[in-house]
């Protein structure tokens, strides 16, 4: 069965610190991994994967994937209280479109 | 472009009541999904449509969920009839079946039953 785990499920941090979300995959037909963050309403798009090793960056934002262990970070660097949200990792399967979300992981930035 | 679109926002029903939720996807894009999200389960998906054609419903959850997709701009998800353990949030979400650009999601219908 296809399966997204995140880690950990909650973080509690203060401003500027530096957070690394986990997420590992077992996907039939994986494809790509994709990071959502998700605020009020619908997740937003935030990255997406498909090569080992290759990071991706947008501003204080960075992943990177490891297609032999099944595994991506997330990293947010001088974080700040509107990266307060849920960030959601999920794997891409075949030429579908499909997606398997983990369970996401809450963060929570205080001043 | 507006967007995927659904309605309504907020739903409050009764239980034993039919509900309709309604999702128009972004122009062009040619797969079609619908997720639950409540705080015990996460995100699960539903079920998803690829060119109008129902391709996977092994998410949905009982004969009382059905979807469709009469056209490239239309799907509904109807729960016949209503408990109250359906309560949660009913996302639609589109893409190019290539999944090259990831998901657009819509913002979501709360549903509520009481």
């Amino acid at each position: 069965e296809d399966k997204v785990v995140q880690s950990p499920l909650s973080l509690v941090v203060h401003e500027g610190d530096t957070v690394t979300l986990n997420c590992s995959y077992e996907v039939t037909n994986f494809r790509s991994l994709l990071w959502y963050k998700q605020e009020k309403k619908a997740p937003t798009f935030l990255f997406m994967l498909t090569s080992s090793g290759i990071e991706k960056k947008s501003g204080r934002l960075s992943s990177i994937l490891d297609k032999k262990e099944l595994f991506s970070i997330l990293n947010i660097t001088a974080t700040q209280t509107g990266d307060s949200a849920i960030y959601l990792c999920a794997g891409g399967s075949g030429n579908t479109g499909k997606l398997i979300f983990g369970q996401g992981t809450t963060l929570q930035v205080k001043p | 472009d507006a967007g995927v679109i659904q309605s309504p926002r907020h739903e409050v029903t009764e239980m034993g009541q039919e509900v309709t939720l309604r999702c128009k996807p972004i122009s062009g894009h040619n797969s079609l999904f619908w997720y639950r999200q409540t705080m015990m389960r996460g995100l699960e998906l539903l079920i998803y449509f690829n060119n109008n054609v129902p391709i996977d419903d092994s998410g949905m959850p009982e004969d009382r969920f059905s979807a469709k997709m009469p056209n490239a701009s239309f799907s509904t998800l109807k729960i016949q009839p209503s408990e109250p353990r359906d309560s949660a949030v009913y996302f639609c979400a589109s893409t190019k079946i290539e999944g090259r650009y990831g998901y657009t999601f819509g913002s979501g219908t709360r549903l509520t039953v009481v």
